[in-house]
């Protein structure tokens, strides 16, 4: 079964500066997909940024971009000029690539979340 | 365009008791999925479908059941709720399973 491992709890940083959230994945599969979701204090899950595995580019979404070391199996996330509305739980989640299954759908896998705070 | 709308958005329910969440989603998905979310532990697959009339189960199922008998909702229900179900549910929805899940805002539960 695969796991996701988000090693840090919290983590605060000044406005303005540059963040970097950890996110590590054990499987032995190939093909697979990886998300960071965001989930600020109105609880809305927000996706920030997606990466397939058989992509080598990392994937950038304007301010956030993703460090992708498949060897390592890491999936880090870096939020650039952060901004107070960037407080909230950042979660890292896998997702399985393989063929479709009858009556069956490929899962998400979440990580435990990060709480990231932005402070004026 | 509503997107994925949950209801209740809150209920506190006594042990034994039952009920039901709904989810209604209006972008013609055909997957859908509820997931519990407990401090410390992220979001885990409670039960999910394929498509209308199809259920099957996630990581966590015992305790609960579900139904699709049209495409755009899928209701979760607790037949007799228990303490350990406190937390807070999501439903979600995507085109396809590797496409971008679409989470509603969530249903707070607490069983006294």
């Amino acid at each position: 079964a695969q796991t996701v491992t988000q090693s840090q709890p919290e983590m605060s940083v000044q406005e303005a500066e540059t963040v970097t959230l950890s996110c590590t994945y054990d499987t032995s599969e190939n093909n697979y997909y990886l998300f960071w979701y965001k989930q600020p204090p109105s609880r809305q899950m927000i996706l920030v940024i997606r990466q397939e595995a058989y992509k080598q580019q990392n994937a950038t979404e304007n301010r956030f971009s993703v460090n992708f070391q498949k060897a390592a199996k890491s999936f880090s996330l870096k939020i650039s000029d952060s901004q107070l509305g960037d407080t909230a739980m950042y979660f890292c989640a896998f997702m399985k690539h393989g063929p479709p299954i009858i009556q069956g759908a490929q899962k998400l896998v979440f990580g435990q979340g990060t709480r990231l705070t932005i402070n004026p | 365009n509503a997107g994925v709308t949950q209801t209740p958005k809150f209920r506190v329910l006594k042990t034994g008791q039952s009920m039901t969440l709904l989810c209604a989603q209006d972008m013609n998905h055909e997957y859908m999925y509820w997931y519990r979310q407990d401090p410390g532990m992220g979001l885990r697959l409670i039960h999910y479908s394929v498509g209308e009339g199809t259920t099957a189960k996630g990581e966590v199922p015992d305790g609960y059941n579900v139904s699709r008998l049209k495409k755009q909702n899928f209701l979760l229900g607790l037949e007799s709720a228990a303490p350990s179900q406190t937390s807070v549910y999501f439903c979600a929805s995507s085109m396809r399973d590797y496409y971008e899940q679409y989470f509603g805002p969530g249903t707070r539960l607490t069983v006294t």
